[in-house]
């Protein structure tokens, strides 16, 4: 079955820096990439999402990247602001048509 | 819009006592899963339902049951508790599967935390 390793746990970052998370994935069948943010006391919400036919998507300051053939992707956050902190989650839908979740990723701004 | 609703939002349990969890969503969701959410583990599938009356089992399912009699509800049941099923567990639901080609976003609810003593 699929497997997700997110890194990195906790990240920490300047406020107006840039935050890197990335995540890879071992079932080369799946096609489906979302990333969700979970804030203190909430249920996760999905931020982006990306499909094996696309390489890249962007939303204003967040994107996401896909690598099919090394079976990875990323989610970059840009011009970091303090409302960005929180735990987030990539996910990948393996081929039992379940979403397997990675470990999350906490991310820390520093004012 | 209430979404996604759960309740409790807090529970203990002693060993060996049954409860069950409620979630109800307002979406008409056809498709709706229980996650339960462990430190450093990511959210876990425990069992999913793609419409009323059809249940299945996820990646964790052992020691819970499910049912699905309208789109509306989706109970979570804990037979008999143990101190391994202490955890957070969110019910979720989407217009259709949440993942795949056609993988839609997931709705969550608040969640549940239950400790079992």
């Amino acid at each position: 079955g699929e497997n997700v390793e997110q890194h990195p746990s906790t990240l920490s970052v300047q406020e107006g820096d840039s935050a890197v998370i990335k995540c890879t994935y071992s079932d080369s069948a799946s096609n489906y990439f979302p990333w969700y943010k979970q804030e203190l006391g909430k249920g996760p919400q999905l931020i982006i999402d990306i499909r094996s036919n696309v390489g890249e998507k962007k939303d204003q300051r967040i994107a996401v990247t896909l690598n099919k053939t090394a079976k990875h992707f990323s989610l970059h956050i840009t011009e970091t602001q303090p409302e960005d902190s929180a735990v987030y989650f990539c996910a990948a839908g393996d081929s039992n048509y379940q979403l397997i979740w990675g470990a999350g990723t906490k991310l820390i701004i520093k004012p | 819009n209430a979404g996604v609703t759960q309740t409790p939002k807090f529970q203990v349990l002693k060993t060996g006592q049954s409860m069950t969890l409620q979630c109800a969503q307002d979406m008409n969701h056809e498709y709706m899963s229980w996650y339960r959410q462990d430190p450093g583990m990511g959210l876990r599938l425990i069992h999913y339902s793609v419409g009323a009356g059809i249940t299945d089992q996820g990646e964790v399912p052992n020691g819970y049951n499910v049912s699905r009699s309208t789109t509306e509800d989706f109970p979570l049941r804990l037979l008999s508790a143990a101190p391994s099923q202490t955890s957070v567990y969110f019910c979720a639901s989407s217009y259709r599967t949440p993942q795949g080609p056609r993988g839609t976003e997931a709705f969550f609810g608040q969640g549940t935390r239950l400790t079992v003593v």
